[in-house]
């Protein structure tokens, strides 16, 4: 079974409205948690690190204020992408490792702004 | 800077074949490195795995390779199966930071 759970699976906003993905750990803590962004056809590209009670870590060229995350507690990461427009539209999905490098990911979201 | 490459975007192997998937890096601080496999819409899976101090791991039908003076590993998978076609990404990770860094996948066909 899943032992990283995310939702929504999919989700379809309206341009300039915001929206928020949670990323659970099931039977385990995380105190790290990774998001990750697909474009069609393409790599999973690294955005940030959600570390528990601190500031996410962002990668170079991820905007940290459109790309909000949250890691109040040692099983929930949530990536709330802010004012979304259209060229965000893609896949997002979260990860926790397990055993050191073992990492898990979640389900995945895909997520259309219209 | 693409750290991890796999330089074929699709493979197509007939059942009972084997299938080799490739995979280059170029960081040498590398301390593991990953096979997940991916069906659309969904997260990854992980498949298997290597230290950076071994060069050669196996688990069932699925054996990687690792080659550190090339920077190089591969992905076997014999027999194929149907039920392998998907796409399968190279990763790599370094245990100072967890960080996975993941390659542009490669799509296996396997063929009836």
């Amino acid at each position: 079974g899943a032992v990283v759970s995310q939702h929504p699976s999919w989700v379809i906003c309206k341009s300039g409205t915001s929206v928020k993905i949670e990323c659970r750990s099931l039977d385990f803590q995380a105190t790290t948690m990774f998001w990750y962004r697909q474009f069609p056809k393409q790599s999973l590209m690294l955005m940030a690190t959600s570390n528990e009670g601190s500031k996410a870590t962002y990668e170079q060229g991820v905007e940290k204020d459109k790309f909000l995350i949250n890691h109040a507690s040692l099983t929930l990461s949530t990536l709330t992408v802010t004012s979304a427009h259209p060229e965000d539209s893609s896949f997002y999905i979260c990860s926790a490792p397990r055993q050191g490098v073992y990492a898990f990911f979640g389900q995945g979201t895909r997520l259309t702004v219209v | 800077d693409q750290q991890v490459k796999q330089n074929s975007p699709s493979l197509s192997v007939q059942e009972g074949r084997i299938s080799i998937l490739n995979c280059d890096y170029t960081n040498s601080m590398f301390d593991y490195f990953l096979w997940y496999k991916k069906y659309p819409a969904e997260g990854p899976t992980f498949l298997i795995s290597i230290s950076s101090i071994k060069d050669k791991n196996e688990d069932g039908r699925f054996t990687v390779f690792l080659n550190k003076s090339a920077k190089h590993l591969s992905l076997h998978i014999v027999p194929s199966q149907p039920g392998d076609s998907a796409v399968y990404f190279c990763a790599a990770s370094a245990l100072r930071d967890d960080k996975i860094i993941f390659g542009k996948g490669t799509r296996l066909h396997i063929l009836p």
